[in-house]
């Protein structure tokens, strides 16, 4: 069975830093190009950023460019997003997904983060 | 601003039938695949069609999706309360080099 488990999400500050991780398994995360995917309250979904496979080519939305960077760790089977200069706009639950070439296929559930002063 | 245009909501009666509409341009679902995910509040978003009319193992076949030029349709048929959700496209832009979602369709099942 595929299983995403997001963690990291919490409160920070306007300016902070934070990395998200994702703990992958029942699939082989070395040979599948991974995405972050967020909502933010009341919005719809918004695609992040995206890691292929063996981390050669990684791909972000403009709005995170410079600040947010995706990154893995194949032998651990995780995902990460490293996150500095937040910003209230920022606030979201952020989703880990399978995928990114052509589609997402499996997602998980999600870790909230909330910028605020 | 989804550059994916859905309209924001849309209903029906049970056991009725609704199509979502979205819509691009050549830089998107002009050249790529469309997707569709279902998202309802506080769970796990599901892919519902890949590769414009595909439907992943699982997926009812009440759910149908179809693409021409630069917009897509995804079709429900036989709605069920259990269908209310969120209903999003996605595409990937080959100018952006970014994948796009669209701003989501709002499904009652009235």
């Amino acid at each position: 069975e595929v299983q995403l488990v997001e963690s990291g999400g919490t409160l920070v500050q306007p300016g902070g830093s934070l990395r998200l991780s994702c703990a992958v398994s029942g699939f082989h995360f070395s040979l599948s190009t991974m995405s972050w995917v967020r909502q933010a309250p009341g919005k719809g979904l918004e695609w992040v950023a995206m890691l292929k496979e063996d981390g050669s080519d990684e791909y972000y939305v403009d709005s995170v460019k410079g600040r947010f960077t995706i990154s893995r760790d194949n032998p651990k089977n995780s995902l990460y997003l490293q996150m500095n200069s937040l910003g209230v706009e920022d606030s979201a639950v952020y989703y880990c997904a399978t995928g990114g070439q052509k589609y997402f296929e499996n997602w998980g559930r999600g870790t909230l983060l909330t910028v605020s002063s | 601003q989804s550059v994916l245009t859905q309209p924001p909501s849309v209903s029906a009666a049970p056991g009725q039938k609704v199509t979502i509409s979205c819509s691009g341009s050549s830089s998107n679902i002009g050249i790529n695949y469309v997707s569709w995910y279902q998202h309802l509040p506080g769970t796990v978003p599901k892919l519902l069609i890949y590769e414009n009319d595909k439907r992943p193992s699982g997926i009812p076949d009440r759910f149908s999706g179809s693409k021409s030029g630069t917009s897509a349709t995804l079709g429900i048929t036989g709605l069920q309360t259990g269908d209310e959700a969120e209903y999003y496209c996605a595409a990937r832009d080959s100018s952006l080099s970014a994948w796009l979602f669209g701003g989501g369709t709002k499904l009652t099942v009235l």
